[in-house]
Order: C-alpha cells, then structure tokens, then sequence
C-alpha cells in the first residue's frame, strides 16, 4: 500500500464550481500535511498546510483534515480556469525523520 | 529573491557521461533534498541532507551521489548517466522539524540519450 494515495484524475469541474480533491494516508502517527500546486513544467509550490483535525481556511482554499480517518482534502471554491494544475498532497512525520512523502498528485482542470 | 536556486535548467547528456547538478538555498534552511520526478510516479526522494554534515539515502538513490557542501548548497552527481535517469530533478529546503513544508527549486529537465 503507497503511503500516500491520491486520485490522478483528471477532475474536471466547470468555471465557478467547487473543487474537491482528496489524499489518504497509511501512517497514523503522521502529524503535518501539505498541498502543493504544480502547474505543468514548474516546480511545486506549496499553497495550504494543516496540522490539526478540522478545517483550515486560506481565501478560496479549504483544507480539511480528519486524523482517525487518515483523509486530508482540499476544497477550491469559485474554481477558476488559473486552478487547472496537478494538486500533490504531502504528509511529514517524525518517524520519517521529518521527510514529507508525496502522493502522485490529482490533476485538476476547470473549464471555462 | 529568497528561495532555492538549481543549475542548470536543461541538460542533454550522452549515456556514460558524468554530471554535477547543483542547488543552493539563501533560507538558511538545515535541511536539503534532492526529488526526481516522472510521469505517473510522482515525487521521488533520491537524497537528503537533514543538517550540515550529513547526508543519507532516499528511496531511489542507486546512480547517485550527494555532496552536501555547506549549509546553502546541496549538490547531486550522476556518474555514468543512463537512459533511465531521464526525468525533471528537483531540490528543495526546509527546517528539518517542526510543521514546515519545503520550498522548491525550479528544476532541472535532464534528458540522457
């Protein structure tokens, strides 16, 4: 079982609709939890991060976290064509000597 | 600007031949990493370096070597470069505790004919 799993999609939502993207995870001792956006040919750049269960709100971005569940998502509200990338999910625990370890990334596109 | 820098950015190489990529951070960051990646697989961990001075295996690290030169830079070496080491390669930085996540370099798009 990969340690992180994440849809590759693609997910495709129309101009102004909710985006939900969603990350599972096997190490239940994972404490931090990242979203990365990566348009084609850049390089990640890291866009929300959430430590504690419940939601974490950043303009038109939502993270969502539930521990016992192992399940982080993010929410993209009033999604914009500018939102299409690749989303990766990334975890960090300390068993991992704080290395993140990243899903495969859910490729987003939202149309005009 | 603040940030991670990487050299080069694009780089054919002939298969055998040796090459040096090199990536340095200004974040006074004690951690650095270096991640290919490739189509459908993701972000691989190649090699890090939690703190100056050390150094230490990622999950595909065979063809590689790392040298972490001082607390800024943080390079990766392909001895006898093969086909399959074709791929973006990526470095990035971070405080080694803590909730932090990396900051990333722009990359390097490495092709081996």
């Amino acid at each position: 079982q990969k340690e992180v799993e994440q849809n590759s999609g693609p997910l495709s939502v129309p101009e102004g609709a909710i985006a939900s993207l969603n990350c599972t995870y096997s190490d239940r001792v994972s404490q931090s939890f990242f979203w990365y956006r990566q348009y084609s040919g850049k390089s990640p750049e890291l866009i929300m991060s959430i430590y504690s269960n419940g939601d974490k709100e950043d303009g038109r971005f939502t993270a969502q976290l539930n521990k016992a569940s192992q399940y982080v998502s993010l929410l993209i509200r009033d999604s914009q064509p500018s939102d299409s990338a690749t989303y990766l999910c990334a975890v960090k625990n300390m068993d991992s000597s704080y290395k993140l370890i990243f899903g495969s990334g859910t490729r987003l596109l939202v149309r005009p | 600007n603040a940030g991670v820098t990487q050299t080069p950015k694009f780089q054919v190489l002939k298969t055998g031949q040796s090459m040096t990529l090199q990536c340095a951070q200004d974040m006074n960051h004690n951690s650095m990493y270096w991640y290919r990646q490739d189509p459908g697989m993701g972000l691989r961990l190649i090699y890090y370096s939690a703190s100056e001075g050390t150094t230490d295996k990622g999950e595909v690290p065979n063809g590689y070597n790392v040298s972490r030169l001082n607390k800024r830079e943080f390079s990766l070496r392909l001895e006898s470069a093969a086909p399959s080491q074709t791929s973006v390669y990526f470095c990035a930085s971070s405080e080694a505790e803590g909730n932090y996540g990396y900051t990333f370099g722009s990359g390097t798009r490495l092709t081996v004919v």
